[in-house]
């Protein structure tokens, strides 16, 4: 694989399932990002990660939880879905944290009925 | 926290005229701001970014400018094309171990041919 992958390209959960969105990426990125897209809303952090082993809380955290055991793999998952949680998920990452490019997966687009 | 706010939500032009898309962005301290371009169906990339120590970037037809004092920095795009069509996010963050972007909601830049 060449650059930041995510699986699976889309999903339709029942409401409270437990699902796990995977991003990878081969980059040797040292920071990694989870994002949720709402139409009118914009690119909204979830949950980063500057280095492995290390997570922190983003502008929309609660729900989601991530892990970071390795640089490559960053899992976002919904313990118990709701509809609210109905949108497009993109992992993106970046050398390192700060001003650097984050490169964006291809998404997911999840939705929760 | 930062707070990013763009202007218009939307914008039509003729092909081969020129865009003005306008962000404005409220943490003084924040000192990188880079556009990004979404494309239907596709993911966010990297057009060009700005760090706060120059006032203005350029990229073939694509230019940023900042302005440090009003909080405002607009993108420009000359001579648009049809494949210029997009949505345009733009970001704003303080560098740093806890550096995290901030995106705005978006502009959907349509060019007619």
């Amino acid at each position: 694989i060449a650059g930041i992958t995510q699986a699976p390209t889309s999903q339709i959960l029942a409401a409270g399932r437990r699902m796990t969105l995977r991003c990878t990426q081969d980059m040797r990125h040292n920071a990694m990002y989870w994002y949720r897209q709402d139409l009118g809303l914009g690119l909204r952090l979830i949950h980063y990660s500057n280095t492995a082993g290390t997570t922190g809380k983003g502008e929309v955290p609660d729900g989601y939880s991530v892990s970071r055991a390795n640089t490559d793999d960053f899992p976002l998952t919904l313990a118990s879905a709701v509809p609210s949680q109905t949108s497009v998920y993109f992992c993106a990452s970046s050398t390192r944290v700060g001003d650097y490019e984050q490169y964006f997966g291809p998404g997911t687009r999840l939705t929760v009925t | 926290g930062e707070n990013v706010e763009q202007h218009p939500s939307t914008l039509s032009v003729q092909e081969g005229d020129s865009a003005v898309i306008k962000c404005t962005y409220s943490d003084s301290a924040s000192n990188y701001f880079p556009w990004y371009k979404q494309e239907l169906g596709k993911r966010p990339q990297l057009i060009i970014d700005i760090r706060s120590n120059v006032g203005e970037k350029k990229d073939q037809r694509i230019a940023v400018t900042l302005n440090k004092t009003a909080k405002h920095f607009s993108l420009h795009i000359t001579e648009t094309q049809p494949e210029d069509s997009a949505v345009y996010f733009c970001a704003a963050s303080i560098t740093g171990a806890n550096s995290k972007l901030t995106f705005g909601k978006g502009i959907t830049l349509s060019v007619r041919p």
